[in-house]
């Protein structure tokens, strides 16, 4: 299993610019999310999912958006980077049945200038 | 105020040392407590978690959760340079198996 793949690793935006940052687990995991982590800020969750075609949000929401089309991947849309959204963005995942096991990918670094 | 305070360090300790890394919190509905491990450069990683009070112990690595000081704690005994990494905590309520709450996380350094 490759687990939790995220790609690209590194990505350098300007502003305005959208792009899609890419997810997919092969775990077959019902449970995705999205978080951000800023330097002091911690993790925090920016869209989660529970399911193919069902997606809420988390603390952290505007500017991006997500779908959720199939269990396997969680693509994650800014929309119009802001110089805001430079940070690490985290994908993970889990079972319904392990609520606390969740299963993280490598990260994507992104600047936005 | 964060709901989940820990301090950045970054805390450095001789290899061999006894580790003691800590979080403090505001929410009492907080239930399930986690710790995970993060290498440079790479996604957290689970190390462990409990559900309300006590202790949990894994190997060299002990979970402490002092619901009453909301307080929770771990320990790493006979710490070794691989244990190099930030350590976050995490916590969630019981109904809220989405939404967790996670420390800014402490850089601990094990010198060999």
């Amino acid at each position: 299993n490759a687990g939790v793949t995220q790609t690209p690793k590194f990505q350098v935006l300007k502003t305005g610019q959208s792009m899609t940052l890419q997810c997919a687990q092969d775990m077959n995991h019902e449970y995705m999310s999205w978080y951000r982590q800023d330097p002091g800020m911690g993790l925090r969750l920016i869209h989660y999912s529970v399911g193919a075609g069902i997606t809420d949000q988390g603390e952290v929401p505007n500017g991006y958006n997500v779908s959720r089309s199939t269990t396997e991947d969680f693509p994650l849309r800014l929309l119009s980077a802001a110089p805001s959204q430079t940070s690490v963005y985290f994908c993970a995942s889990r079972t319904g049945t392990r609520d606390n096991e969740q299963f993280f990918g490598p990260g994507t670094r992104l600047t936005v200038l | 105020q964060k709901e989940v305070e820990q301090d950045p360090g970054p805390l450095s300790v001789p290899e061999g040392a006894i580790v003691s890394l800590n979080c403090t919190y505001s929410n009492s509905a907080f239930q399930y407590f986690m710790w995970y491990r993060q290498y440079s450069r790479k996604g957290p990683e689970l190390l462990m978690y409990t559900y309300s009070s006590g202790n949990k112990e894994d190997g060299r690595f002990t979970a402490q959760v002092d619901k009453s000081s909301k307080y929770i704690s771990l320990f790493i005994r006979d710490s070794q340079p691989s244990d190099s990494a930030t350590y976050l905590c995490a916590m969630r309520r019981y109904s809220s198996a989405s939404k967790i709450i996670f420390g800014s996380g402490t850089r601990l350094s094990i010198r060999p």
